[in-house]
């Protein structure tokens, strides 16, 4: 079956644009996660959502950012006033419910360059 | 302190050596463990999970020692294509299960 997609593959945009980024998970999936992956670091926890809701947007790094998943499958991930500290690979990821046990599947992710 | 601490390497072996990786966690509350794999510009990948008991999947064995905190993952008779970024990775405690992702530790495995 298909997997996690994201859109678009490769964003290039100028400090202080607006960016969005999209994420179709797993269809069934109920769990969902945006990360941020810079070079040489891993994968770094930005929110959770669990259907609709953000569960845990704990790790979102200021109010640039911002996500949405107003039907509980796509997900948008919002970045405003870019910066070039924010040039990263976006990763998502899905989860069958959001149990630990559960798997986790990874997109390929967006690589996002700030000039 | 980082909440989940790697060497990044890279460990240079060749085929067929055995290679063993520690990570180290600092939250004693920690509850899962996994072992990820992320090849160079590609997604990470679930290796495999971490039980306190010790897994093995054909070359690859993991363990968990809560009490000195850290999960170790060793493989055998390394190949090729082993050569990759190994991440470790730990769920937070408390209900939401956000994982905590370590920085990785790169091993290139060479003929």
């Amino acid at each position: 079956g298909a997997g996690v997609s994201q859109t678009p593959s490769n964003k290039v945009t100028e400090k202080g644009k607006y960016v969005e980024l999209r994420c179709d998970p797993i269809s069934g999936h109920t769990a969902l996660y945006w990360y941020r992956q810079s070079l040489g670091q891993g994968p770094e926890f930005l929110i959770y959502f669990q259907g609709t809701g953000a569960a845990d947007d704990s790790g979102l790094p200021n109010d640039r950012f911002f996500a949405v998943r107003p039907e509980g499958s796509v997900s948008t991930l919002k970045i405003q006033r870019t910066e070039r500290g924010d040039s990263a690979v976006y990763l998502c990821a899905s989860r069958s419910q959001g149990r630990e046990t559960d798997t986790q599947y990874f997109g390929p992710g967006t690589r996002l360059t700030v000039l | 302190r980082k909440e989940v601490e790697q060497d990044p390497g890279p460990f240079n072996v060749p085929e067929g050596a055995t290679v063993a990786f520690n990570c180290t966690y600092s939250n004693s509350a920690s509850q899962s463990f996994f072992w990820y794999r992320q090849d160079c510009r590609k997604e990470p990948k679930l290796l495999m999970s971490v039980y306190s008991s010790g897994n093995e999947d054909g070359r690859f064995t993991a363990q968990l020692n809560r009490a000195s905190q850290y999960i170790s993952l060793l493989i055998r008779d390394s190949k090729l294509s082993d050569s990759a970024t190994y991440l470790c990775v730990v769920t937070r405690s408390g209900g939401s299960y956000i994982p905590t992702f370590g920085r990785g530790t790169s091993l290139i495995v060479h003929p």
